[in-house]
């Protein structure tokens, strides 16, 4: 079975670009989860869909925006990049929202410059 | 909000040493915590869930310990390996049961042969 594919794998975006990663969960898997992790820290929670709908966002802008598709599959939106967007976005999809194992993808490397 | 520390301090050990990593978090206790293992450019890898009714978990070589008195998790490898090394997470639910993950800073482990 395929794992967590995310893409693309990296990305350079300029300043005030607008930039689109994606992501497509395990078969089966209904929740999908994005997180940004800056160099040397854990992973940050950013948003959690389930069934096309949105459980839970973390402490981030307006910038930011995601939505999942009738087939699970994920889209990260973020809008007017800064330097400090510069990050590893991981998507992470599991069987159900809570008490349950993530299975992360590798990630997408963004670099804003 | 819940906060979760971990010693940002690489742990240097021989193989063959056991190598336990630390996990304190704080205000309330959560249902559940897991532990991850992140390789450079990775994403992170699930290694074991334990719930706060459950003392103790072993995987293999692994041993997760779950303190809610003194709000910590210690995480054991016995035997340890050169392939051991690696950067390893503690995670917890964001809030009661809402599958949003916090994660700590990470520790990395280097195990000398």
């Amino acid at each position: 079975d395929a794992g967590v594919t995310q893409s693309p794998t990296h990305l350079i975006k300029t300043r005030g670009q607008q930039v689109t990663l994606r992501c497509s969960p395990i078969s089966g898997h209904k929740s999908v989860s994005w997180y940004q992790q800056v160099l040397g820290q854990g992973p940050q929670f950013i948003f959690q869909y389930y069934e096309k709908e949105e459980r839970g966002r973390g402490n981030f802008p307006d910038r930011f925006s995601a939505r999942q598709f009738p087939n699970y599959s994920s889209e990260l939106n973020v809008n007017a990049l800064l330097l400090g967007d510069s990050a590893l976005y991981l998507c992470a999809s599991s069987r159900r929202t809570q008490d349950t194992e993530a299975f992360f993808g590798q990630g997408t490397r963004l670099t804003v410059v | 909000s819940q906060k979760i520390e971990q010693n940002s301090e690489a742990l240097n050990i021989q193989e063959g040493k056991t190598a336990t990593l630390t996990c304190n978090y704080t205000n309330y206790s959560p249902a559940y915590l897991q532990w991850y293992r992140q390789d450079p450019g990775r994403g992170p890898v699930f290694l074991l869930l334990i719930r706060e009714n459950e003392k103790e978990k072993r995987k293999e070589r692994l041993k997760v310990t779950f303190d809610t008195t003194l709000k910590q998790s210690l995480f054991h490898i016995t035997a340890s390996q050169p392939a051991d090394s690696a950067t390893y997470l503690c995670a917890l639910d964001y809030s009661s049961n809402t599958g949003k993950l916090i994660f700590g800073q990470g520790t990395t482990l280097q195990v000398k042969p």
